[in-house]
């Protein structure tokens, strides 16, 4: 069965710094990896995936994911935090057990900027 | 584009009345919708697969009695809380995927925030 796991319930950053949110993934076969973001009360947006190609993708926002196969982790990676970042963020991977494209979520990592 | 709607965007109801949730595809047709529960500070959880025209497929653990989905259209389907209880208050997400083979990834609704007084 794919699972995706999220080790960090909250990552702290200063705006203007640097973040990396972690991901971790067990799949049979390739994987199709996806990052969304949650903020309060609303539903999830898409920022990024990686289905094949190159290892750095970049997505929404100016967020980016780097697909390492031998570490089997998918990080999100910013290069300089901002505030509105602050928010509820997902790392999934398509269950490729079923036809059905259903996605298996992490726990959820919550990401709080600091002016 | 890829746009899901959900409605309503909060529902107050009492214990033991039901309550449905709409789920639409506004700028195109979806033949597969998920429904999600997200509890507070949670994950999601899937509920249920829904496809246009056919039963919908539960996860184990759901209550499809309970939990009554209807996916009559490409552009709509709905939840059904029958018999709501305080326990079922809950944040309820849909989302919708585009026909098989295109993008792959799901598109969300805003979300339903149920409250059972």
């Amino acid at each position: 069965a794919q699972s995706v796991a999220q080790p960090e319930d909250q990552v702290n950053v200063a705006e203007g710094n640097p973040l990396t949110v972690k991901c971790t993934y067990s799949v049979s076969g390739n994987p199709y990896l996806f990052w969304y973001v949650q903020y309060p009360n609303r539903g999830l947006q898409f920022l990024l995936k990686y289905i094949t190609g190159d290892n750095l993708v970049k997505g929404s926002y100016g967020f980016e994911a780097e697909f390492n196969k031998s570490q089997t982790s998918f990080h999100l990676k910013k290069p300089s935090a901002l505030v509105s970042d602050s928010a509820l963020y997902f790392c999934a991977v398509r269950d490729t057990d079923t036809g059905f494209q259903k996605l298996v979520f992490g726990t959820g990592t919550r990401l709080l900027v600091s002016p | 584009g890829a746009v899901v709607s959900q409605h309503p965007s909060r529902v107050i109801c009492k214990s033991g009345t039901s309550v449905k949730i709409e789920c639409r595809s506004l700028d195109f047709q979806a033949t597969t919708m998920f429904w999600y529960r997200q509890f507070p500070k949670k994950s999601l959880m899937l509920m249920a697969t829904s496809n246009e025209g056919s039963k919908a497929t539960y996860e184990q653990g759901v209550e499809k009695d309970k939990f009554l989905i209807n996916h009559a259209s490409l552009t709509l389907s709905t939840l059904t809380v029958t018999s709501a209880h305080p326990e079922d208050s809950s944040f309820y997400i849909c989302s919708a995927t585009l026909p098989s083979g295109s993008r792959n990834e799901q598109f969300f609704g805003p979300g339903t925030r149920l409250t059972v007084l």
